[in-house]
């Protein structure tokens, strides 16, 4: 079974540009999650997708990033226009239950790791 | 706001040696624990976790304590192995979540095994 994969694993751009990231969740998961780690510190969650619905975008930092996941499937995640400090590793974890007792069921991907420049 | 946090970035062992990650967590309503291995190039990947009404869980050469009284959470790593390296988090699954996949992560500590 493919586990969660994202895509690209790297990227380079300057501020001001746009990019978007991709994650393909595990087949039948209808739960997706973007986190991501800024200059090293902690893991910072972004936001929960239930199918296409956003459940939570609380931790979305700004209007410069936009989430989205037409059909369920898999999801994509904007920045426009791209930061110096939105540099970091973004990860992508799916879950195929939503309350869930345990997140062993909790899947990350390897993650993007974002320079902006 | 709340926050789980780490108490020292990088911890230096011996191979063979046992490793003892801490991490502390401020939000005294949170109910569920979960440690995660980063390896370079890789996700986070789940090795253990506690529920609040245990004080310790083990699994294969890890270990993990719960000490609610003072909010500490460790990891403890029997004969460490050069493959143990990595980045380990601590993380609290957001109690105003529910139970989902929303969890708040520490810093990290990164783990180097000396041969």
């Amino acid at each position: 079974e493919a586990g969660v994969t994202q895509f690209p694993s790297h990227s380079v751009i300057e501020k001001g540009q746009t990019v978007t990231l991709r994650c393909d969740p595990i087949s039948g998961h209808d739960n997706l999650y973007w986190y991501r780690r800024v200059m090293g510190k902690e893991i910072k969650f972004l936001l929960h997708f239930v199918k296409e619905s956003k459940q939570d975008e609380s931790g979305m930092p700004n209007n410069r990033f936009l989430a989205e996941r037409t059909g369920g499937t898999y999801s994509t995640l904007k920045v426009q226009p791209a930061e110096l400090e939105d540099s970091g590793v973004y990860f992508c974890a799916s879950s195929q239950d939503g309350q869930a007792a345990t997140n062993e069921k909790l899947f990350f991907g390897s993650g993007t790791q974002l320079s902006v420049l | 706001g709340e926050s789980v946090g780490l108490h020292l970035p990088t911890l230096s062992v011996q191979e063979g040696d046992n490793s003892i990650i801490n991490c502390a967590y401020s939000n005294s309503a949170s109910d569920y624990f979960i440690w995660y291995k980063q390896e370079s190039g890789k996700g986070p990947q789940f090795i253990i976790d506690i529920r609040s009404n245990m004080d310790k869980r083990q699994g294969q050469r890890v270990t993990v304590l719960l000490n609610k009284t003072v909010k500490h959470l460790s990891l403890q790593i029997a004969a460490t192995q050069p493959g143990d390296s990595a980045v380990y988090f601590c993380a609290e699954r957001d109690p105003s979540s529910g139970n989902t996949g929303k969890l708040i992560f520490g810093q990290g500590t990164t783990l180097q095994v000396k041969p």
